[in-house]
């Protein structure tokens, strides 16, 4: 079972407010990534890291910004949450292992943001 | 922009049915193709990783195959029961670190 959690797992906040997703695994994991979706949709990437104090956009613009100060830590903050942001976000974690593009991403349960 | 293809997007069956679902992928800069299972209220879990064409994965009653060169894989279950009800998902690798994915297919498997 892979150890990857994600807190809160449900927040609604009003228009306006700082958020900060927390997103944190013990694995040892160097890569971690965040994913936005929304009901029916594709799972998108947002952010992905490689390490310590790397970060990357993902294929999907988001107005969220995250840091990686930690191996083991990858938190997701929204400066001014707005009705838009409401989504499901998903933290994922995985080794560089194996040949490219094989290795296995391992899932936080996600948290459901719902911006009033 | 990759495009990463499901079909169908959900499906009922009956216990005890098989069934197959299909993922479309670019056939071009292919590195590897993911499977990954999502029950409601829990993680996505990965099922298979597939690298070779022709490649064949088997995990109890789940098997999975790889047509790299027309871009496609199926997702086969063997006689479906009610705890395989999840949305399967597959993703696509061209070689980069991140994954792009399918919509899914959410199967519903009544007792």
């Amino acid at each position: 079972e892979a150890d990857i959690y994600q807190t809160p797992r449900y927040l609604v906040i009003g228009t306006g407010k700082k958020i900060t997703l927390e997103c944190s695994q013990t694995m040892g994991h160097d890569k971690m990534y965040w994913y936005q979706q929304d009901p029916g949709m594709e799972l998108h990437l947002i952010h992905y890291s490689y390490g310590v104090n790397s970060t990357e956009k993902g294929d999907l613009s988001s107005e969220s910004t995250v840091s990686r100060i930690r191996t083991e830590h990858f938190p997701l903050t929204l400066e001014s949450a707005r009705p838009s942001h409401t989504s499901q976000y998903l933290c994922a974690s995985s080794d560089r292992i194996g040949v490219a593009g094989t290795d296995t991403q391992y899932f936080g349960p996600g948290t459901r943001l719902t911006v009033l | 922009i990759l495009n990463v293809e499901q079909s169908p997007q959900s499906l009922h069956v009956q216990e005890g049915d098989s069934t197959n679902f299909t993922c479309s992928f670019p056939s071009s800069n292919f590195y590897a193709l993911h499977w990954y299972r999502w029950e409601t209220a829990k993680s996505p879990e990965a099922l298979f990783v597939m690298t070779l064409n022709g490649d064949e994965k088997k995990k109890g009653r789940i098997s999975a195959t790889l047509n790299t060169k027309e871009g496609y894989s199926y997702l086969y279950i063997k006689g479906s029961q009610p705890e395989d009800s999840a949305t399967y998902l597959c993703a696509f690798n061209s070689g980069y670190s991140t994954l792009t994915f399918g919509k899914g297919t959410m199967l519903l498997v009544s007792p």
